[in-house]
């Protein structure tokens, strides 16, 4: 079955300091991966996709299909960074129901 | 344009009582998801609809919980009877799917559901 796990509910870093967030699936296909990201009061939106191979916000992400992973990474975390954030998994192919599946979240805290 | 929109925002209710939830997707999305957020469990998919057929319910906790989708412009979810383990942000999001398509979804503000 096809599944995202995120390990850590909370990370808390400092400012300027770097950030990972960590995501591993499981799906024996071919993958779509996304990033989300919830700022406070705001709504759940698109962060980034990882068949665009960009970064938004200074954010990046890169799949690894040897290790299953789409950490999500930024060198040096900003204040405005905190929110929580949910990787995401699509299906290519004939099998694309446009179903999402998200991993449980991790609340990303920047302090000052 | 508005995006997905909700209603209502915040809902409390007692034990016992009928709760529904709406929601309006943006305009030509062919899918239309329904989530359910809580600090243990986060983001969990309840039910989803494509041209306003159901596609999938198996994340609908139980019978108590019920979702139509009458017109490509509206959808509703139902908990009746709502119980205090209910309570959660309940979030509508849609999606539009053609062959390039990253099946990006479009989320709404959620409706936060108070169940006492």
């Amino acid at each position: 079955a096809q599944r995202v796990t995120q390990p850590e509910k909370l990370l808390s870093v400092f400012k300027g300091a770097p950030v990972e967030l960590k995501c591993n699936y499981s799906y024996s296909g071919s993958p779509e991966l996304f990033w989300y990201v919830q700022y406070s009061r705001q709504r759940l939106q698109l962060l980034l996709r990882h068949i665009s191979r960009e970064s938004i916000k200074g954010f990046t992400a890169d799949l690894n299909k040897g290790e299953t992973s789409f950490h999500l990474k930024k060198p040096f975390a900003q204040e405005e960074d905190s929110a929580m954030y949910y990787c995401a998994l699509s299906f290519l192919g004939s099998g694309n129901t446009g179903k999402l599946i998200f991993g449980q979240g991790t609340t990303l805290q920047v302090k000052p | 344009d508005a995006g997905v929109i909700q209603s209502p925002r915040h809902e409390v209710t007692e034990m016992g009582q009928e709760v529904t939830l709406r929601c309006k997707p943006i305009s030509g999305h062919d899918y239309l998801f329904w989530y359910r957020q809580t600090m243990m469990r986060g983001l969990e998919l309840l039910i989803y609809f494509n041209n306003n057929v159901p596609i999938d319910d198996s994340g609908m906790p139980e019978d108590r919980f019920s979702a139509k989708m009458p017109n490509a412009s509206f959808s509703t979810l139902k908990i009746q009877p709502s119980e205090p383990r209910d309570s959660a942000v309940y979030f509508c999001a849609s999606s539009f799917k053609d062959r390039s398509s990253y099946n990006e979804q479009f989320f709404g503000p959620g409706t936060r559901l108070t169940v006492l």
